[in-house]
């Protein structure tokens, strides 16, 4: 069974800071993907990650795959405080025979002037 | 263009009636997802189409819960003789293709459900 782990959960920072999620998953899989959710909004994509050593950038976030290592990295540079929201990493479940994404539980990131 | 569409936005049924969600995918889309999301959760899987094929329902949790996409556009998630633990957010996604750079899932608004 596929697991998706995040850390932090939890994450308040100042704004003009660097921070970086983490993201871990238990079984082989080349496909990785950001959201973002406001609250009581939809899943907003963010990135795609398609093959080992992929790093795709937008504004001042970086994301980053490592498939040898099972990890992605989201990674926020100076951050402000539009940034505020709940960042969940995903990943595809082919290697089990489904198409679907498995979900980690979420970042609720709080950026604070 | 338009995104991906569900309605009701909100549901609220008493324990024991059927409720049926709709969701209409981003036109063109081959393949369609539905997601259950409870409160401070990531969204769960439940099952997807690719044009009006199922290719899995691993992810429904008992055999009250049904899927059908039979035009290979418009999709109803069907839950029957509703319980109070159905109650959540079910989201719905489309992707353009469900693999390669084309697999990027849009997701709709989401149908609150309310099961009292």
């Amino acid at each position: 069974e596929l697991k998706v782990e995040q850390n932090p959960l939890f994450l308040s920072m100042q704004e003009g800071k660097n921070y970086t999620i983490y993201c871990n998953y238990s079984t082989t899989s080349d496909r990785l993907y950001w959201y973002r959710q406001d609250p009581g909004k939809s899943l907003e994509s963010l990135f795609v990650l398609l093959s080992n050593g992929a790093v795709k950038q937008e504004g001042r976030l970086m994301a980053s795959l490592d498939t040898k290592a099972r990890l992605s990295t989201l990674h926020i540079t100076a951050a402000v405080h539009d940034l505020s929201a709940t960042y969940f990493c995903a990943v595809d479940n082919s290697g089990g025979g489904a198409d679907g994404l498995t979900f980690g539980k979420g970042t609720h990131l709080i950026i604070q002037p | 263009g338009a995104g991906v569409s569900q309605s009701p936005r909100y549901k609220v049924t008493k324990r024991g009636q059927d409720v049926a969600l709709r969701c209409d995918p981003i036109s063109g889309h081959v393949s369609l997802y539905w997601y259950r999301q409870a409160l401070g959760q990531g969204p769960e899987f439940l099952t997807y189409f690719n044009y009006e094929a199922q290719q899995d329902k691993s992810g429904l949790p008992n055999d009250r819960f049904s899927a059908e996409r039979p035009e290979g556009s418009i999709s109803t998630l069907t839950i029957q003789r509703t319980e109070q633990r159905d109650s959540a957010m079910y989201r719905c996604a489309s992707s353009l293709r469900s693999q390669g750079a084309r697999s990027e899932q849009f997701f709709g608004p989401g149908t609150r459900l309310t099961v009292l």
